[in-house]
């Protein structure tokens, strides 16, 4: 079975400029998530999806971020204008959510690390 | 404030030994746990998780014990290979907290040969 599969695996962008990453769940989970890493830290949640739904982007900076899950599968991130600080690694995460069950194991892609010059 | 919380930055073991990964937690609402393996330019992979309703859940190499008494959870992996080396993050949710995954620091392991 594939995995999360995010890309591009790695951008290099210069201030100011647009980006995008997109990732495709795994095939049958309902629930999308993005997450931001710096290193020496945990996962950050920026937004979680349930289906088409953004059911969580409290943690998203809604100024410059964006997402977008048409369908409820496919999904991308947006970063317009990106700054310095927005350097990190952006994870996609996914899971299958069963009503009535509350626990439940998330799966990461590779990531896509971003650098802001 | 940091809910979760792994307090040893690093860690390195003999391969063939045991290595020992603790967490521990300050949210009494915490009622899933897992532990996640990550490599350099790669996302955290899940490895093992626990309910509270248990306190060991075993799954080959790894163990995950659970001593909610003392909101502290480890994992155990027996016997420590060099495949191993990686860094291991503590994450744990509530059911009543919309499911959000609260992450820890994590764990630098380094198994050497």
């Amino acid at each position: 079975e594939a995995g999360v599969v995010q890309s591009p695996r790695y951008k290099i962008i210069e201030k100011k400029q647009p980006v995008a990453f997109w990732c495709n769940p795994i095939s049958g989970h309902n629930t999308l998530y993005w997450y931001l890493q710096n290193l020496g830290q945990g996962p950050e949640l920026l937004i979680r999806y349930e289906n088409e739904e953004a059911v969580d982007d409290s943690q998203l900076p809604k100024d410059r971020f964006s997402a977008e899950r048409l369908k409820g599968v496919d999904s991308t991130l947006k970063i317009q204008p990106a700054e310095l600080g927005d350097s990190a690694v952006y994870l996609c995460a996914s899971s299958l959510v069963v009503s009535g069950m509350y626990q439940e194991t998330q799966y990461f892609g590779p990531g896509t690390r971003l650098l802001v010059l | 404030d940091q809910q979760v919380k792994q307090n040893s930055p690093s860690l390195s073991v003999q391969e063939g030994r045991i290595s020992i990964l603790n967490c521990d937690y300050t949210n009494s609402m915490f009622d899933y746990f897992l532990w996640y393996k990550k490599y350099p330019a790669e996302g955290p992979t899940f490895l093992i998780s626990i309910s509270s309703i248990k306190d060991k859940n075993e799954d080959g190499r790894f163990t995950v014990f659970l001593n909610k008494s003392a909101k502290h959870l480890s994992l155990h992996i027996v016997p420590s290979q060099p495949g191993d080396s990686a860094v291991y993050f503590c994450a744990a949710s509530a059911s009543g907290n919309n499911r959000k995954l609260i992450w820890g620091l994590g764990t630098s392991l380094a198994v050497n040969p």
